[in-house]
């Protein structure tokens, strides 16, 4: 299993982008690197997925080096309703939910 | 888009009692769910597996005659804590979904449980 590793914190102000990186060594060549969201006393929400390169949707871009070994999920002009945990997964393709390994995700607080 | 739901979002029982929580796929059907559990900030720790029309798949260490699944139709799975004890309070979250290149996995709102 891809084991990945976060900051435990971090803290920006309103309207900052906000770049959170996460190291994911192991990946397998046929991984993904999928990152959620999750409010307090709620499940987590999927934010987006990628590859490598890059990825954007319309709340965040992921990017991703050549060697795939991190990934940076990057939210721009961050608000107070995007305090919450940040989780990088590294998913396999092949369907076993053993490979959705949570880590301790990134508690990212917006202050005003 | 597709929608897991679980229910109660929180429940409080007595030590001793048994508490089952649902979780439903609301517009897709689901072979397979997954049940986590998630203490005071930590992270989400995967249960079990519930396969539909089979016996689920717990994870090393799950009790699995204490958390029964029952996962009895394609769009419903049931977590059943029996003879709950204060350590069993938790957050418990169910998903459902695919992953990998063309897929999502969908999580439920989760269900706090309080044993007294």
């Amino acid at each position: 299993l891809a084991k990945t590793t976060q900051p435990i914190s971090m803290d920006s102000y309103e309207g900052q982008e906000v770049n959170i990186t996460c190291s994911h060594n192991n990946i397998a060549t046929n991984d993904y690197i999928t990152w959620y969201q999750q409010f307090p006393s709620q499940g987590p929400r999927f934010i987006i997925q990628g590859y490598k390169t890059k990825v954007t949707n319309e709340v965040a871009s992921l990017f991703i080096p050549a060697d795939r070994k991190s990934s940076t999920l990057s939210l721009p002009r961050v608000s107070l309703s995007d305090t919450a945990v940040y989780y990088c997964l590294v998913v396999g393709t092949s369907g076993s939910a053993r490979q959705l390994t949570f880590g301790s995700g990134t508690q990212l607080t917006v202050l005003p | 888009g597709a929608v897991v739901s679980q229910h109660p979002s929180w429940v409080i029982c007595k030590s001793g009692t048994s508490v089952k929580i649902e979780c439903r796929s609301l517009d897709f059907q689901a072979t397979t769910m997954f049940w986590y559990r998630q203490f005071p900030k930590q992270s989400l720790m995967l249960m079990a597996t519930s396969n539909e029309g089979s016996k689920a798949t717990y994870e090393q260490g799950v009790e699995k005659d204490k958390f029964l699944i029952n996962h009895a139709s394609l769009t419903l799975s049931t977590l059943t804590v029996t003879s709950a004890h204060p350590e069993d309070s938790s957050f418990y979250i169910c998903s459902a979904g695919q992953w990998g290149a063309d897929g999502e996995l969908f999580f439920g709102e989760g269900s706090r449980l309080t044993v007294l």
